[in-house]
């Protein structure tokens, strides 16, 4: 099966605080990575994706950043927090004719 | 940027009613997805129409595509009180990438 783990499923963290959000892929070997964020009531912002081990590629200037260490682990992270950041975040693989989401962490910068 | 438009963007139907929603884009495209949110979780992927095929079926849902117009339909016949969700068109452009709509809130009532 094609799995995706999120973790954790919600966040509260202050303002200035750090991040480290956490995506881990079971059942396929170099799979295409993605990060979205979703704020309330609206789509999904694609915010980074990732081809390979170590390659990322940002879509949008923020205050995040991402990393690949390992094939099937996708970290997302942030220095300090701003209020902006607060929104549903989704890690998703690209299939062959479908994308593959986890579960989704809520975040809520206070 | 988001490229797919969804409208409307909230449908409340009765049980047994069929729901349409639309998407639009604005660029060219290799194929087109559409997937379900329910509350507070992630995307599942539901059908996937290609830039050559101007119908398609699955179960319950019917999905259309005017590539002219650059505009898709999804249909749910016989819609149940379990259609509750938020539905997302997403297209693909070929670049590794989904560009996803701000979607459209579905509501069943029994």
């Amino acid at each position: 099966s094609q799995t995706i783990h999120q973790w954790p499923a919600t966040l509260v963290q202050p303002v200035g605080s750090p991040l480290s959000l956490e995506c881990t892929v079971e059942g396929t070997s170099n799979p295409n990575l993605y990060w979205y964020r979703q704020a309330a009531g609206r789509g999904l912002q694609l915010l980074f994706y990732s081809v390979g081990i170590g390659q990322i590629s940002s879509e949008v200037p923020q205050n995040l950043s991402a990393s690949r260490p390992q094939d099937r682990q996708f970290i997302l992270s942030s220095k300090k927090l701003l209020l902006s950041d607060s929104g549903f975040y989704l890690c998703a693989r690209q299939g062959i004719t479908e994308a593959f989401f986890g579960q989704g962490t809520r975040l809520t910068v206070v | 940027s988001q490229q797919g438009e969804e409208d409307p963007q909230a449908l409340s139907i009765q049980e047994g009613e069929n729901a349409t929603m639309n998407c639009s884009y604005k660029t060219s495209i290799n194929n087109l997805q559409w997937y379900r949110q329910n509350s507070g979780r992630g995307l599942v992927h539901l059908i996937l129409i290609r830039s050559n095929e101007r119908e398609k079926h699955s179960g319950r849902l019917r999905v259309t595509l005017d590539t002219s117009k650059k505009s898709s339909s999804l249909l749910i016949t016989a819609s149940r009180a379990a259609d509750t969700a938020s539905y997302f068109c997403a297209t693909d452009l070929g670049d590794y990438k989904l560009s996803f709509g701000a979607g459209t809130t579905v509501t069943v009532r029994a």
